[in-house]
């Protein structure tokens, strides 16, 4: 079974700093997407980034990177420049390629930032 | 272009009660997933529906079922309402079955007292 792990429940970052959150992943298969998505109070859930996993070239959008280690099963997000606007759960999410296109996610990271 | 909505945005019920949850999908979408979201966890596929028919369904027990109409918007149905079936259920869609990216809806939050 494929499984998808957060092992920061909370972190904090300041304005205009950086922060990564972690994401490791449990399959035995070889084609895949992996998502990072982001649930602000309003409850909302909102795509931040997407990885297809035969890409070897790291996802950007905008302040928003990715670090794809597929070996070691490791999918981590990177927030540059943070914003009050940030703060948010945070849920990192497999899926594999095929029918039936389900969503496992992890149980997410806190992310608060701080003036 | 229209996002995904749901209703209601929250719902009261009594345990042993049965519910109806609704979602419209975004425009052009033909495959809508839905999720239960219990407080502090992520997300829980449930089923999904393509073209009006289930396709692919999570360990969830029979109570839950769903419908996914013509126009692909879509019902979650959940019978004898039990008190861990308090949560949020989330809907999503996309554009094709094998997939691309899920959008989701804001939810409907259920608390079943």
């Amino acid at each position: 079974a494929q499984t998808v792990t957060q092992s920061q429940p909370e972190m904090s970052v300041q304005e205009a700093e950086t922060v990564t959150l972690s994401c490791t992943y449990d399959t035995s298969e070889s084609d895949y997407y992996l998502f990072w998505y982001k649930q602000p109070p309003s409850r909302q859930m909102i795509l931040v980034i997407r990885q297809e996993a035969y890409k070897q070239q790291n996802a950007t959008e905008n302040r928003f990177s990715v670090n794809f280690q597929k070996a070691a099963k490791s999918f981590s997000l990177k927030i540059s420049d943070s914003q009050l606007g940030d703060a948010a759960m945070y849920f990192c999410a497999y899926r594999i390629t095929g029918t039936a296109s389900k969503l496992t996610f992890g149980t997410g990271t806190r992310l608060q930032v701080t003036l | 272009e229209t996002g995904v909505t749901q209703s209601p945005t929250h719902l009261i019920k009594t345990r042993g009660q049965q519910v109806t949850l609704r979602c419209s999908s975004q425009s052009g979408h033909n495959t809508v997933s839905w999720y239960q979201q219990a407080l502090g966890q992520g997300p829980q596929f449930i089923f999904q529906y393509y073209r009006e028919e289930e396709n692919g369904r999570g360990n969830f027990p029979p109570r839950f079922s769903g419908l996914q109409f013509p126009n692909y918007s879509s019902e979650l149905n959940v019978n004898a309402l039990e008190l861990d079936d308090s949560a949020l259920y989330l809907c999503a869609s996309s554009l094709r079955l094998i997939g691309e990216t899920q959008y989701f809806g804001p939810g409907t939050r259920l608390l079943v007292l």
